[in-house]
């Protein structure tokens, strides 16, 4: 039933490693997204996929590697961790209309990097 | 962010009006927005308004769009404990900008 579905939800793990969060939408949108949430509460976008083409890439250290093998799924993969990439992190997708382009979000994937 | 901005806190009690203010800056806005999101969990979109439109009413949820202040303001009637959450408001320029531009977020307290 869930639209937008990111995997997983809590993860903590050490300075230094590799981490991937998976996504997943079955709104049959053309558009997924990143955001990073900061402990501020503040929301920016990070990157965007449309039709597997990335779109969008905001001023993100290379170490967050965006990956979208179909336009339903887009992961992210986060290298050499660092404490502060510690967020929430939120898929999301959208489509394109004369409605706008309305973006329906995930539940959060919590990260903490110790 | 920068071209949104939102009242930080607004405590409300149980049953009384609660009132959201948002100010843009981009006049080229097409679509606003309001999320709302709850504790521990993700932004769910509450409501939206197109820039030709003055105002929205979705059962307890009023917006209004004063386009030449650039001022949106979401209304919730009859305030309840489960609104109790952080809202925010969010901007872009149309259906080809997939860049949605978030205000900080108002958390709103509902105190019995």
């Amino acid at each position: 039933d869930t639209a937008v579905s990111q995997t997983p939800k809590y993860l903590v793990t050490q300075m230094g490693n590799d981490k991937s969060i998976k996504c997943e939408q079955n709104l049959g949108h053309d558009t997924m997204y990143w955001y990073k949430q900061d402990s501020k509460k503040f929301l920016k976008i990070m990157f965007s996929y449309n039709n597997k083409e990335l779109i969008i890439n905001e001023t993100v250290p290379n170490r967050f590697s965006p990956k979208s093998p179909d336009k339903a799924h887009l992961n992210l993969h986060i290298n050499s961790l660092e404490l502060g990439d510690s967020a929430v992190y939120f898929c999301a997708s959208s489509q394109a209309s004369s409605w706008g382009n309305t973006i329906y979000f995930g539940e959060g994937s919590w990260l903490t990097v110790v | 962010g920068e071209d949104v901005e939102q009242s930080l806190f607004l405590s409300v009690r149980e049953g009384d009006s609660s009132v959201i203010n948002c100010t843009y800056t981009d006049s080229s806005s097409t679509y606003l927005y309001w999320y709302k999101q709850e504790p521990g969990a993700g932004l769910q979109l509450l409501t939206y308004i197109f820039s030709n439109m003055d105002m929205k009413q979705d059962q307890r949820l009023t917006v209004l769009l004063n386009k030449k202040d650039k001022h949106l303001s979401l209304r919730i009637a009859d305030t309840q404990t489960g609104d109790s959450a952080i809202y925010f408001c969010a901007e872009s320029r149309g259906s080809n900008d997939y860049k949605l531009s978030f205000g900080a977020g108002t958390t709103v307290t509902v105190r019995a």
